[in-house]
C-alpha cells in the first residue's frame, strides 16, 4: 500500500542539527512532491516547505529560510529534512506528506510523524 | 497567529449537522482552492476534502466542503462520536514565493 515511513524520535541540544528521513513505498516516488509540516505540542500545523522528487526543486517557508534543507534520494525513494541551529521552539512533531497536486496544499498521504525535542 | 482564521472550538450532539468556517484573504482562499484535514488525537492529519468540495476515496459523504469568496466551510452531517477531532483548513498562498497556509484548527466535541 502507499505509505510514508519516517525515522524515529530525536533529542537534540540547542544549536545542534537534526535530519529526519521519510521513506516512500507503494507509488512512483518521482511522480509526486513531498512537503514537510510540523506541529508544536498542543499547537496547530505549520508548513515548512516542499521538494520536487522529480528534479529536486525546493520552496521553503520564509520563516525557516537559511536553516532548513530538504533533499531526496531517488535510488531509495527517501526524502530528508535537515533543520540546523535548533532552538527550543523547534520542539515539535515533524511530518512528511505527499503532495497530491503542486501549488494546492493538498497532501494525500502522511508519514506517522517524528518527535524532535530540543532541550539542554 | 495563523493566516487562515478558524473558530477554536465547535460542538454538536450525535446526528446533528455542524459547520466549521475558515476565513482568509485574496492571496489564499480568494484565488486558490481549499483543503480540509481531520486529525484524531495522537495521529497524523488525514486529507478530508480537497479542491474546495472533493472527497478522497473512503471519506464518507457526511463530510462536505464549500467556498465563497475568501471564506470556506466544512460541514459534517449525521455527527458521530468518532468525528471528535481537530479540523484544519489549508490553502496555497500566492504572496512572496508562494506557500501553504493553515488555519489554527477547530476542536470538534461530540456531546
Amino acid at each position: 500500500q502507499v505509505q510514508l515511513v519516517q525515522s524515529g524520535a530525536e533529542v537534540k541540544k540547542p544549536g545542534a542539527s537534526v535530519k529526519v528521513s521519510c521513506k516512500a513505498s507503494g507509488y512512483t516516488f518521482t511522480s509526486y512532491g513531498i512537503s514537510w509540516v510540523r506541529q508544536a505540542p498542543g499547537q496547530g500545523l505549520e508548513w515548512m516547505g516542499w521538494i520536487s522528487a522529480y528534479n529536486g526543486n525546493t520552496n521553503y517557508a520564509q520563516k525557516l529560510q537559511g536553516r532548513v534543507t530538504m533533499t531526496t534520494d531517488t535510488s531509495t525513494s527517501t526524502a530528508y529534512m535537515e533543520l540546523r541551529s535548533l532552538r527550543s521552539d523547534d520542539t515539535a512533531v515533524y511530518y512528511c506528506a505527499r503532495v497530491a497536486a503542486a501549488g494546492t496544499g493538498a497532501f494525500d498521504i502522511w508519514g506517522q510523524g517524528t518527535m524532535v525535542t530540543v532541550s539542554s | 497567529q495563523s493566516v487562515l482564521t478558524q473558530p477554536p472550538s465547535a460542538s454538536g450532539t450525535p446526528g446533528q449537522r455542524v459547520t466549521i468556517s475558515c476565513s482568509g484573504s485574496s492571496s489564499n482562499i480568494g484565488s486558490n482552492t481549499v483543503n480540509w484535514y481531520q486529525q484524531l488525537p495522537g495521529t497524523a492529519p488525514k486529507l478530508l476534502i480537497y479542491s474546495n468540495n472533493q472527497r478522497p476515496s473512503g471519506v464518507p459523504d457526511r463530510f462536505s466542503g464549500s467556498k465563497s469568496g475568501t471564506s470556506a466551510s466544512l460541514a459534517i452531517s449525521g455527527l458521530q462520536s468518532e468525528d471528535e477531532a481537530d479540523y484544519y483548513c489549508a490553502a496555497w498562498d500566492d504572496s512572496l514565493n508562494g506557500s501553504v497556509v493553515f488555519g489554527g484548527g477547530t476542536k470538534l466535541t461530540v456531546l
